[in-house]
């Protein structure tokens, strides 16, 4: 069974801070997928990245970065010079790699981030 | 604009009074799922479908049902709702490129779904 552990339910930064977001992941599955979406307080959802997990390359996108570390289980999210744009609720998930069409998608319970101004 | 857009955007029923929400996208993805929010137990997928006539379950298929007869829809029917099926729900849609390389997904507004 796969599972997703986001320990931190909110976090609360003054903004310019840089937040990391915690990711923990367990899967008996040797290659897979890891991604990160952000719920604004809008509600829509937005897909942020994915990660192959044969990948260990990590991903920077602007302030946004993306700490792959498969020894430990762990795909966590930096926000650089955060804003208050950046408050949302993000979820962090993970996806099996197979040939066979198994799309099943695990979600973590997300942490709510909030930047104070 | 590419776009995901899901209906009804909120609606209010009876428990046991089947209803249908749809989800169309216009960019000739051949995945699409169905998920839903709840507080407190975050986000699961309910079903997903790989293409034309090819669907299979999620974490909790329960009480719901869909069909893929066309590549852009993808509707959810719930054939008797109950109050546990009170929730908000996304539809959404993704491709693959560079031989599954990359993938980006696109999310519908959500369907607030209150079942009485």
């Amino acid at each position: 069974a796969q599972k997703v552990t986001q320990a931190q339910t909110e976090i609360s930064v003054v903004e310019k801070e840089d937040v990391t977001l915690d990711c923990v992941y367990e899967t008996r599955d040797t290659t897979y997928y890891l991604f990160w979406y952000k719920q604004p307080p809008s509600g829509e959802l937005v897909f942020l990245i994915r990660r192959n997990s044969f990948d260990e390359q990590n991903e920077i996108s602007g302030r946004y970065s993306w700490n792959f570390q498969k020894s430990t289980s762990s795909f966590n999210f930096t926000i650089t010079a955060s804003q208050v744009v950046d408050s949302a609720v993000y979820f962090c998930a993970l996806r099996k790699i197979s040939n066979f069409g198994n799309e099943k998608l695990t979600f973590g319970t997300g942490t709510r981030l909030t930047i104070i101004p | 604009e590419a776009q995901v857009t899901q209906n009804p955007r909120y609606l209010i029923t009876v428990t046991g009074k089947k209803l249908t929400v749809t989800c169309s996208q216009n960019m000739n993805h051949e995945y699409m799922s169905w998920y839903r929010q709840d507080p407190g137990l975050g986000l699961r997928q309910i079903y997903y479908s790989m293409n034309v006539e090819v669907t299979d379950k999620g974490d909790v298929p329960e009480g719901y049902k869909v069909s893929r007869k066309e590549k852009r829809n993808f509707p959810l029917i719930l054939e008797s709702p109950s109050p546990n099926q009170t929730s908000l729900y996304f539809c959404a849609s993704s491709f693959r490129t560079g031989g599954s390389l990359r993938e980006t997904q696109y999310f519908g507004p959500g369907t607030r779904l209150l079942v009485l």
